[in-house]
């Protein structure tokens, strides 16, 4: 069956500070994998996804993510975090082949930037 | 265009009460799903439509009944509330059956006391 594991429910970060967020997934074939923020009280919002092709994803708000198969990983990076970021942020997975787009959520990953 | 809208925003029940959450988009999507959230839990699908005229069943449907109205909506009905119902429901919508990026509604808070 497929998962996801999202590694720190809570991250703090400086402003300025390199953000990384941690995502696995468990797959017998390679997923498609997506990440979503959520701001408060809002819904969820593509930040960026992962289909085929390149591994290395840009997405909204200098946000980026690297498929990398070999580690079943796909963990979301900034290089420089603004207090706008603060929110939630999920890693979902979307088996290939499947018959419908069901989405595999994770627990989340609160993001929290300090001044 | 105002994509993925819910109603109501914040309901308080009582146990044993029903209710019914709307969902409408107007993007032509043909699947729609409705989530929950819970501290902790991430997002767990409730039932989902695939395309107008079906509906299944996701990882957590007891306790709830959808309908697909038209193309445009798809409601969630609680004919009983419990207190293990309290969430925050979301709805969302894609395009088609795969691979697809999912819109999502801005949420309905539901507290059942």
């Amino acid at each position: 069956a497929q998962s996801v594991t999202q590694l720190g429910s809570h991250v703090s970060v400086s402003e300025g500070a390199l953000v990384l967020l941690r995502c696995n997934y468990s797959s017998s074939v390679p997923p498609y994998l997506f990440w979503y923020v959520q701001y408060p009280n809002q819904g969820l919002q593509l930040l960026l996804k992962y289909t085929t092709g390149a591994t290395l994803v840009k997405g909204i708000n200098g946000f980026e993510a690297e498929f990398k198969k070999s580690e079943t990983s796909f963990h979301l990076t900034k290089p420089s975090a603004h207090m706008s970021d603060a929110a939630e942020y999920f890693c979902a997975v979307s088996p290939l082949g499947g018959a419908t787009n069901k989405l595999i959520f994770g627990t989340g990953t609160l993001l929290a930037v300090q001044p | 265009n105002a994509g993925v809208t819910q109603t109501p925003k914040f309901q308080v029940l009582k146990t044993g009460q029903s209710m019914t959450l709307q969902c409408a988009q107007d993007m032509n999507h043909n699947s729609m799903y409705w989530y929950r959230q819970d501290p902790g839990m991430g997002l767990r699908l409730i039932y989902y439509s695939a395309s107008e005229g079906t509906t299944d069943k996701g990882e957590v449907p007891n306790g709830y009944n959808v309908s697909r109205l038209n193309k445009r909506e798809f409601s969630l009905r609680l004919e009983s509330a419990a207190p293990s119902q309290t969430s925050v429901y979301f709805c969302a919508s894609s395009a088609g059956r795969y691979q697809e990026t999912q819109y999502f509604g801005p949420g309905t808070r539901l507290l059942v006391l």
